[in-house]
């Protein structure tokens, strides 16, 4: 089976810098991605690690550790539209059937 | 418009009767997704096109869902004797390669609420 494991709530300032960690269980790993989605959207893809280390794109960045079935997504200088809830997704099945984490909500606040 | 295009976008329904959800996928992407997501939960993998291929209808809840792709295009969900407990977002999304890029492209979803 498979299965991503995340927190479901996480708070932080404007300006601050949060990570939000993800570990998860799964057989035929592939990578691990990230998706935001503000409330009464669509998720929107943000990352993908397929290997092991820090990819950067802006004032996100992601990290994956296959060793330790572990990743985590960082943003920097928070703003207030990063208020939002952030998905880890894996693939399964050797293509891009996403199975996804319960999600984390992010507050962020004045 | 170039993004996924979902129809209707809020569906009100009785307990009993049958819906219908369509998905509309950018254009040229080959790979087709239904997922499901209740209130402040995650997203449900339901059912998988991609191209001339068997669908992966693996995460399907029960034999009142079916999904069908005409021409490789344009996608129907179609929930029978719906129940309450149908009542979600159902989110289409679509993905031009077969390869694993972990990106998919997804609609703003159809709101089903069953009553």
């Amino acid at each position: 089976g498979q299965s991503l494991e995340q927190p479901s709530e996480v708070t932080a300032v404007e300006g601050a810098i949060v990570q939000i960690n993800c570990t998860y269980q799964t057989s035929g790993f592939y990578g691990l991605s990230w998706y935001q989605q503000h409330d009464g959207g669509a998720p929107t893809f943000l990352s993908y690690n397929a290997l092991d280390g820090l990819e950067e794109t802006g004032r996100f960045s992601s990290f994956l550790s296959r060793s330790d079935s572990y990743g985590y997504l960082l943003l920097q200088e928070l703003q207030m539209k990063d208020s939002a809830s952030y998905f880890c997704a894996a693939p399964r099945g050797g293509y891009n059937k996403l199975i996804f984490g319960a999600g984390t909500r992010l507050a962020v606040h004045p | 418009g170039a993004g996924v295009s979902q129809s209707p976008s809020n569906k009100v329904t009785e307990k009993g009767k049958d819906v219908e959800l369509r998905c509309d996928p950018i254009s040229g992407h080959t790979a087709l997704y239904w997922y499901r997501q209740s209130l402040g939960q995650g997203l449900e993998f339901l059912i998988y096109f991609q191209g001339n291929s068997a669908p992966d209808k693996s995460g399907l809840p029960s034999d009142r869902f079916s999904a069908e792709r005409t021409g490789g295009s344009v996608s129907t969900l179609t929930i029978q004797r719906t129940q309450q407990e149908d009542s979600a977002v159902y989110l289409c999304a679509s993905s031009p390669f077969h390869k694993i890029t972990g990106e998919l492209f997804f609609g703003e979803g159809s709101r089903l609420t069953v009553l």
